[in-house]
């Protein structure tokens, strides 16, 4: 099945630098890559996703590119603030298949952004 | 409000006791599913369901057991929970195969203690 790993597993940075977090997948089939945000006391929430067509794709301060060939795709947060402290998770999966919208998840990273 | 509704939030139990976490999504949705998250291993699927009275086991189902016998509910039973069944855990629903939209909706959470 599909194994993802997700790294680093802890992120401070400065508030209004970049923050850059890196996922690899390993099943070439999968063709939908989500990333959500998990804030502390609440459930995963989607922030943005990519489809395997696609090499990157930008909403305001985050973007995910992602490289089908080396089977690895990245989260990149610009200008980041103290309310991007979270933990964030990105995800594979085939969709449209028969097994449904099964998501891998990575292992999560947890993103400090100091003041 | 679109929402997936887990009850309880916080459960502390002995060794062996059954329990049932329920599950409720009111976004008409197909596809649900149960997760457990643990650190550093990011969010595993339990089971998952692609439609009323269709279930299948994830990647970690020893344990558990589930019900889809109406399509806004998916409750979670532990039939004899162990120790190694305390985690966070998370219902998930999303619209189905071929839908077009795969995004997973999530609910706040079902933190789980087993002593």
């Amino acid at each position: 099945g599909e194994n993802v790993e997700q790294h680093p597993s802890t992120l401070s940075v400065q508030e209004g630098d970049s923050a850059v977090i890196k996922c690899t997948y390993s099943d070439s089939a999968s063709n939908y890559f989500p990333w959500y945000k998990q804030e502390l006391g609440k459930g995963p929430q989607l922030i943005i996703d990519i489809r395997s067509n696609v090499g990157e794709k930008k909403d305001q301060r985050i973007a995910v590119t992602l490289n089908k060939t080396a089977k690895h795709f990245s989260l990149h947060i610009t200008e980041t603030q103290p309310e991007d402290s979270a933990v964030y998770f990105c995800a594979a999966t085939l969709s449209f298949k028969a097994a449904g919208n099964k998501l891998t998840f990575g292992g999560g990273t947890r993103v400090l952004v100091k003041p | 409000e679109a929402q997936v509704t887990q009850n309880p939030r916080y459960l502390i139990t002995v060794t062996g006791k059954k329990l049932t976490v329920t599950c409720s999504q009111n976004m008409n949705h197909e596809y649900m599913s149960w997760y457990r998250q643990d650190p550093g291993l990011g969010l595993r699927q339990i089971y998952y369901s692609m439609n009323v009275e269709v279930t299948d086991k994830g990647d970690v189902p020893e344990g558990y057991k589930v019900s889809r016998k109406e399509k806004r509910n998916f409750p979670l039973i532990l039939e004899s929970p162990s120790p190694n069944q305390t985690s966070l855990y998370f219902c998930a629903s999303s619209f189905g195969q071929g839908q077009g939209n795969t995004e997973a909706f999530f609910g706040q959470g079902t933190r789980l203690t087993v002593v």
